[in-house]
Parts: structure tokens; sequence; C-alpha cells
């Protein structure tokens, strides 16, 4: 049963703690992505992956990082210098044939900080 | 402004109504065009997926481009209680090389 799983489904941090989001996917897709989710503002694009070993910052990348080490995983650290990190963040994967721009999304996590 | 424009609603209709949900784009590179759905706490789910301008049919959805007006819509026909969700759309250019989301609409379909 092809798909992305995301991990864990809600996620608590205390403040000035790194946390990390896992994404993985086997849809032998080469691009990943990750987006955050805030009421009233749609996706933002954090990072995005088109092979392993690469990556690019997308549009509020500060104070988040990511690794692409293996095709099907792409973890996300959102770290102590993410100022408001509280949002329902999403995963998502697309693959090389046919619609490489449809992209799949996983079932998000949603990340609270205390 | 923003490259996606959508107004996030809520919009609240009868079973049975037709729904009429919008986005306007200022891009003109943008060729591709979709719709999610996402239902609450949950990931979004591609719904529709269009090239160009034109219109595409699928059961009682219809998704519609015009890209001299820069303006997409997506249709739902006889609405039933089980499209109570958030409605995103989204569009793609080669060169930018990402897809940019629109705010998202709520819709409530009540019985």
């Amino acid at each position: 049963d092809g798909g992305i799983t995301q991990s864990p489904k809600y996620l608590f941090r205390k403040e000035g703690q790194n946390v990390t989001l896992s994404c993985e996917q086997n849809l032998n897709h080469d691009a990943m992505y990750w987006y955050r989710q805030d009421p009233g503002q749609g996706l933002r694009l954090i990072y995005y992956s088109q092979i392993v070993n690469d990556f690019q910052k997308g549009d509020i990348a500060e104070g988040y990082s990511v690794s692409r080490e293996k095709k099907e995983s792409f973890p996300l650290t959102v770290t102590s210098a993410q100022k408001n990190p509280t949002a329902f963040y999403l995963c998502a994967s697309s693959g090389p044939w046919g619609r490489n721009n449809e992209q799949f999304f996983g079932p998000g996590t949603r990340l609270t900080v205390l | 402004q923003k490259e996606v424009e959508q107004d996030p609603g809520p919009l609240s209709v009868p079973e049975g109504a037709i729904v009429s949900l919008n986005c306007t784009y200022s891009n003109s590179a943008f060729q591709y065009f979709m719709w999610y759905r996402q239902y609450s706490r949950k990931g979004p789910e591609l719904l529709m997926y269009t090239y160009s301008s034109g219109n595409k049919e699928d059961g009682r959805f219809t998704a519609q481009v015009d890209k001299s007006s820069k303006y997409i819509s997506l249709f739902i026909r006889d609405s039933q209680p089980s499209d109570s969700a958030t409605y995103l759309c989204a569009a793609y250019s080669g060169g930018y090389n990402k897809l940019i989301f629109g705010a998202g609409t709520r819709l409530a379909v009540h019985p």
C-alpha cells in the first residue's frame, strides 16, 4: 500500500528545544517537500528536495533544517531559532513520471509549543 | 499581493446546492492548476488537475481555468455533507518548480 507517512501525529515541544518530524514515502518519488499550514494562510513551503543529498530553501526556511540521505526519507527539524513553531506540518512528494508537479501529501503532524 | 488569492470563507450551503469556489492568480507563467480537498486535521488530497485554459469534469466536480482573466474555479454539483472540507487551489510553473497555494476556502454542506 503506497503512500506517505508522517510521525508523530501530535508533538509537544518546550521552548528552547529542537524537535524532528519524520516523513517517509514508498512511492519511489524523487522530490519531497515540507509545508507549514497556519489558519487562514494556506500552505507555505519550508524546504524541498529534488533528489537525494540535495535540498533547497523554500519561502520560510528560517529556523528549520532538513536532510535527505535516503530517497524514502525527508526529516524536518524545528530548531529553537524558529520563533513561532506552533502549526500543522505537511510533508509531500512528487514523482518523475506523468504529472511530476502533482504532489501527494501525508497526514500531517501538529506541533504545539508549550 | 499574493500570487494566488482565495476567499477563505466559510461558505455554508444546503445539501444539493451547486457550489462555486474561486481563485485568482497574478503570474501569467502559471500553466498547471490544481484543486485539493482537505478534511479537518488531515493532509490535502488532489481533487482536480488541469492544464491551461478550459474545463475538466470528473463526476460532480468541474474545474475551470480562464487564463485570459487569471481566474480558476471549482464547481460542485449536488453537494453532499461529505463535501464539507477546506478546498485549496494551487498553481504551478515549471520555471518556479513549486506549487503556489491559495489560503483555502472552508465549505460546510448542511443536510
